[in-house]
């Protein structure tokens, strides 16, 4: 079965410093990927999305991931957070087999160090 | 365009009672998912409808049911209460199919007491 793990449920940065947001897959087919982010009591908003072509992505508010097959991974990075990046980001993978069911990761939780 | 609206954004009701979601899509999209986000279980699926049909159902057991009217427009229904069914419940549509990413709405938080 497909699954997507993240790594670590909480990643604390400083301001201005490098986030990396790590989610590898399982999956024996390329899959589409995305990154979702949520702020408190809110609904999840995309960040970017891969489906072919180039495998690194850029998305809103300065993130980008890139896709390597041969890793399964697609690590979401952003060269220096800003204190409104605090929120919840999720990675998501869907399948052309599974009717493009979305399968997620658990989530992890961005904090910002002033 | 207007996004996806979730009505109410939030309900509280007693055990045993049921309760009824609604979820506008963003005009145009045909297709509807239902989530289940809880602090314990994380984001999980429910179901999904496109032009009206449901295309496919998560494991949940079947006192949580949805429908879709011929203008999109989606309910998700749940019927006799219980306390573990308190959560935010998000609605998401897309235009075709998953692959091009879902618009979510900002969630109905049900409280079940």
């Amino acid at each position: 079965a497909q699954s997507v793990t993240q790594l670590g449920s909480h990643v604390s940065v400083s301001e201005g410093a490098l986030v990396l947001l790590r989610c590898n897959y399982s999956s024996s087919v390329p899959p589409y990927l995305f990154w979702y982010v949520q702020y408190p009591n809110q609904g999840l908003q995309l960040l970017l999305k891969y489906t072919t072509g180039a495998t690194l992505v850029k998305g809103i508010n300065g993130f980008e991931a890139e896709f390597k097959k041969s890793e399964t991974s697609f690590h979401l990075t952003k060269p220096s957070a800003h204190m409104s990046d605090a929120a919840e980001y999720f990675c998501a993978v869907t399948l052309m087999d599974s009717n493009y069911q979305l399968i997620w990761g658990a989530g992890t939780k961005l904090i910002i160090k002033p | 365009k207007a996004g996806v609206t979730q009505t109410p954004r939030y309900l509280i009701k007693t055990r045993g009672q049921q309760v009824t979601l609604s979820c506008s899509p963003i005009s145009g999209h045909r297709s509807v998912s239902w989530y289940q986000q809880t602090p314990g279980q994380g984001l999980q699926f429910l179901f999904e409808y496109f032009s009206e049909t449901q295309r496919n159902k998560g494991n949940f057991p079947g006192r949580f049911s949805g429908r879709q009217f011929s203008n999109s427009r989606s309910e998700m229904n749940v019927s006799t209460l219980e306390l573990g069914d308190s959560a935010l419940y998000l609605c998401a549509s897309s235009s075709k199919t998953g692959n091009y990413g879902y618009t979510f709405g900002s969630g109905t938080r049900l409280t079940v007491v």
